[in-house]
């Protein structure tokens, strides 16, 4: 079974400053998709960004970007120019590419404080 | 367009009634999910759909847990009778094949 561990229970950046949060995967598979999720005060569950494991290119998403070391199974999330809406749970997922289940397996989240 | 609708956004009752959570995927989804959140536990996934037909199962917790689709538009996750443990977030998300699934705001359970 797919493993997924968020180290940092915790974190905290200042504003406008860049924080990075760890994750790594445990899998014998070679075609996933990775994510990360964000889940605010409000409990949604948005999603932050997408990776796909054939992919060497690491995802983007304006100030979110990722560091995909697929031989170490290694997944981070840098936030750059970090706002104060960016406080959050985040949380690393992992799912399947082989079959036809898609379900997700999630990390335990790290809490992302942001200080003005 | 409407995200996945979730509904009661908040119950609390005591232990021992039935308890039903229902949830409107996103039309055109042909998959959804339940998913559970505490803080023990984290996020864990109960049971999955596809085309209505479940997929894994794996997660529910016991036989006092159930969930049907009857539909493409709509589920229930049943808990009888209900225990203080089962207190958590219950989530649905849905998605339409390998596409990234898409949360509802999810039912916060109390159980007394």
């Amino acid at each position: 079974a797919q493993t997924v561990t968020q180290s940092q229970p915790e974190m905290s950046v200042q504003e406008a400053e860049t924080v990075t949060l760890s994750c790594t995967y445990d899998t014998s598979e070679s075609d996933y998709y990775l994510f990360w999720y964000k889940q605010p005060p409000s409990r949604q569950m948005i999603l932050v960004i997408r990776q796909e494991a054939y992919k060497q290119q690491n995802a983007t998403e304006n100030r979110f970007s990722v560091n995909f070391q697929k031989a170490a199974k290694s997944f981070s999330l840098k936030i750059s120019d970090s706002q104060l809406g960016d406080a959050a749970m985040y949380f690393c997922a992992y799912r399947s590419a082989q079959g036809s289940n898609y379900k997700l397996t999630f990390g335990k989240g790290t809490l992302l404080t942001v200080n003005p | 367009d409407a995200g996945v609708i979730q509904s009661p956004r908040h119950e609390v009752t005591e232990m021992g009634q039935e308890v039903t959570l229902r949830c409107k995927p996103i039309s055109g989804h042909n998959s959804l999910f339940w998913y559970r959140q505490t803080m023990m536990r984290g996020l864990e996934l109960l049971i999955y759909f596809n085309n209505n037909v479940p997929i894994d199962d794996s997660g529910m917790p016991e036989d006092r847990f159930s969930a049907k689709m009857p539909n493409a538009s709509f589920s229930t996750l049943k808990i009888q009778p209900s225990e203080p443990r089962d207190s958590a977030v219950y989530f649905c998300a849905s998605s339409h094949g390998e596409k990234p699934q898409h949360f509802g705001d999810g039912t916060r359970l109390s159980i007394l």
